[in-house]
């Protein structure tokens, strides 16, 4: 069974920093890996899907790398910002189908102005 | 997102009372999920489709059943709502190129 771990659980730094938040997952076939962001009270919205025949995505500030031998990607957020205070949760492929994502317990992000 | 809506956006229903959750998409993709989210035990799949009338179970799927008639709308229905099931449930779908788009949740009370 697929498991994800997201370290650290919080975190909480000055705006203007650069940040990796990191994510373990057990099962390494994997076809892809995806990163979200949830705003409190609200949806999960997709920053980078990372495809398993690729070692990082960008997009603006973040960056994300995945390393599917060792079972583990990280998300680089560059130059911090208070709107970037956020949960950001990793989720993988649960099996070899389509049967839904495994997600981790994901690290909330406070960022001070 | 756009391509896809739930309703209704939060609910309070009594304990024993059936209850009907719907999802609808207009990506006209062909996998749909449901999910429950719960402080602790972070996102649950709950039941999810690989088409028309095509469902399966996920984790957590005791007291919940799904209908899915149409290929843009999955129904998440609970036949006797307990307090247990208290919680906030989001669709999603899913194209292996794009990956998984969430709606914006339902926050379902049973009181």
């Amino acid at each position: 069974k697929q498991e994800v771990t997201q370290i650290p659980a919080a975190l909480s730094v000055p705006e203007g920093e650069n940040l990796v938040l990191n994510c373990s997952f057990t099962d390494s076939a994997i076809y892809n890996l995806q990163w979200f962001r949830q705003d409190p009270g609200k949806g999960l919205t997709s920053l980078l899907l990372i495809q398993s025949s690729q070692r990082e995505q960008t997009s603006g500030r973040l960056n994300a790398s995945l390393d599917k031998s060792s079972g583990r990607s990280t998300l680089y957020i560059a130059a911090s910002q208070p709107g970037d205070s956020a949960t950001y949760l990793c989720a993988v492929p649960s099996g070899g189908g389509a049967d839904g994502l495994t997600f981790g317990k994901g690290t909330h992000l406070i960022i001070q102005p | 997102d756009a391509g896809i809506t739930q309703s209704p956006r939060h609910k309070v229903t009594e304990t024993g009372t059936p209850v009907t959750l719907r999802c609808h998409q207009t990506e006209n993709h062909r996998y749909m999920y449901w999910y429950r989210q719960d402080p602790g035990h972070g996102l649950r799949l709950i039941h999810y489709s690989y088409g028309v009338k095509d469902t399966d179970k996920g984790e957590v799927s005791d007291g919940y059943s799904v209908s899915r008639s149409k290929t843009e709308d999955f129904l998440l229905t609970l036949e006797s709502a307990t307090s247990s099931q208290t919680s906030v449930y989001f669709c999603a779908i899913s194209e292996s190129l794009k990956g998984y788009t969430f709606g914006s949740g339902t926050r379902l009370t049973v009181v």
